[in-house]
């Protein structure tokens, strides 16, 4: 699965839209970008995913770029309940999803 | 939505314990998966199964066992608990294999004495 690259903070302030950032610009053709989050202590959380075209869907929405070497996740109107770490994916169809690092984000009153 | 719940949130055990953490999902997946978590070292993959009866080793499957007797539950062993194995344990179910996601537990931090 290829190498993905985030920053590995950023602030946004409530209410306002959160764009998250990815490189994965060793990525081949038949895998696919997933976005999860993980707040403090829980299970990490599925947000959403795709191949080559742009997703929403309730949660946020995921626009690749045309080369498909990068990505962003925008929570567009953020809350304090996206305060998270939030991770970016570059999966085939092995047996599992490799966590990196991720983006820690906090959500700014 | 799915579901996927884990037996316990916490657990305390002492070295040398058996110790059992049990995964149900309610979503009649096909794939389930235990994971462990720990600080720098991001989700390692422990076990996981594609059906019933089925098991096949992750990357870290050393000191653990599972066992898959029904579709929805998917249980890790630890058959002698060591400090080593203090963590948190997530467990995952996905619809079958290909493209779809995985869907986390809430995760079990267990801490061995």
């Amino acid at each position: 699965d290829a190498k993905t690259t985030q920053p590995t903070s950023m602030d946004c302030a409530e209410g306002r839209a959160a764009n998250l950032p990815c490189n994965h610009s060793t990525i081949s053709g038949n895998e696919y970008v997933y976005w999860y989050r993980q707040i403090h202590s829980q299970g990490p959380q599925y947000i959403i995913h795709g191949l080559k075209n742009n997703e929403t869907n309730e949660m946020a929405s995921l626009i690749i770029t045309e080369d498909r070497k990068s990505s962003t996740l925008i929570l567009p109107h953020a809350t304090l309940r996206d305060t998270a770490v939030y991770y970016c994916i570059v999966r085939g169809t092995g047996n599992q999803f490799y966590f990196g690092t991720g983006t820690s984000l906090t959500v700014i009153p | 939505d799915v579901k996927v719940t884990q037996s316990s949130r916490y657990l305390v055990k002492r070295t040398g314990e058996k110790v059992f953490l049990e995964c149900v999902q309610d979503m009649d997946h096909e794939n389930m998966f235990w994971y462990r978590q720990d600080p720098g070292l991001g989700l390692r993959l422990i076990y996981f199964s594609y059906d019933v009866k089925m098991k096949e080793k992750g990357d870290i499957p050393e000191g653990y066992s599972v066992s898959r007797e029904k579709k929805e539950r998917f249980s890790l062993i630890l058959e002698s608990a060591s400090t080593n194995q203090t963590s948190m344990y997530l467990c995952a179910s996905q619809k079958d294999r290909g493209y779809n996601e995985q869907f986390f537990g809430p995760g079990t931090r267990l801490t061995v004495l």
